[in-house]
């Protein structure tokens, strides 16, 4: 079993839906989490951070963590075409500088 | 957040010949960054932990004699690909953890073709 497992998609939906991104995980020490947005042939752009279990909001975005169940999310409101991309979920185990360890990415397509 | 500067953002070169790739963080001090290597439609794989003042530290299956890597300041580590074959092309990008350790930001990343 994987450490961070992530659905590969594409996920497709039209202009205006609510996305639901969702990733598990087998470690229970990972106590970071975050949701990356990748464009193609861009690096990584931080979009939402959180720590332990909980909901963090930020406009469109709305990141959950559920730690007994092992797995996060990532919600997308008002979904637009730019919103098209890759997203990563990645965790991380302590606040010191250990590495983080990605999910695979979800292509989400979002059609106008 | 903090912005971390990668260059060039896409670089050609001849098989055998050496690449050099900067990773800068502009407005912060990075003791510890990390460089990543990313195939088409695959996650990020980590190469290396680059420690200001300190040698790197390579993950597994990872040639340090053919990834290079130099961190000589707070601001700036590089990444040398030296002997570069076709093999070696993919798209590598670097990252650092900000102002609190919490949160990695990433540079835009570096499309390096090996003809």
């Amino acid at each position: 079993q994987k450490e961070v497992e992530q659905d590969p998609g594409p996920l497709s939906v039209p202009e205006g839906a609510i996305v639901s991104l969702n990733c598990t995980y087998s470690n229970s020490a990972f106590q970071y989490f975050m949701w990356y947005r990748q464009y193609s042939r861009k690096g990584p752009e931080l979009l939402m951070y959180t720590y332990s279990s909980g909901n963090k909001e930020d406009g469109r975005f709305t990141a959950q963590v559920d730690k007994s169940s092992k797995y996060i999310s990532l919600f997308i409101r008002d979904s637009q075409p730019s919103d098209s991309a890759t997203y990563l979920c990645a965790m991380r185990y302590d606040s010191g500088y250990s590495t983080l360890t990605f999910g695979k990415g979800t292509m989400l397509l979002v059609s106008p | 957040g903090a912005v971390v500067s990668q260059h060039p953002s896409r670089v050609i070169c001849k098989s055998g010949t050496s690449v050099k790739i900067e990773c800068r963080s502009l407005d912060f001090q990075a003791t510890t960054m990390f460089w990543y290597r990313q195939f088409p439609k695959q996650s990020l794989m980590l190469m290396a932990t680059s420690n200001e003042g300190s040698k790197a530290t390579y993950e597994q299956g990872v040639e340090k004699d053919k990834f290079l890597i130099n961190h000589a300041s707070l601001t700036l580590s590089t990444l040398t690909v030296t002997s570069a074959h076709p093999e070696d092309s993919s798209f590598y990008i670097c990252s650092a953890y900000g102002f609190q350790n919490t949160e990695a930001f990433f540079g835009q990343g570096t499309r390096l073709t090996v003809v």
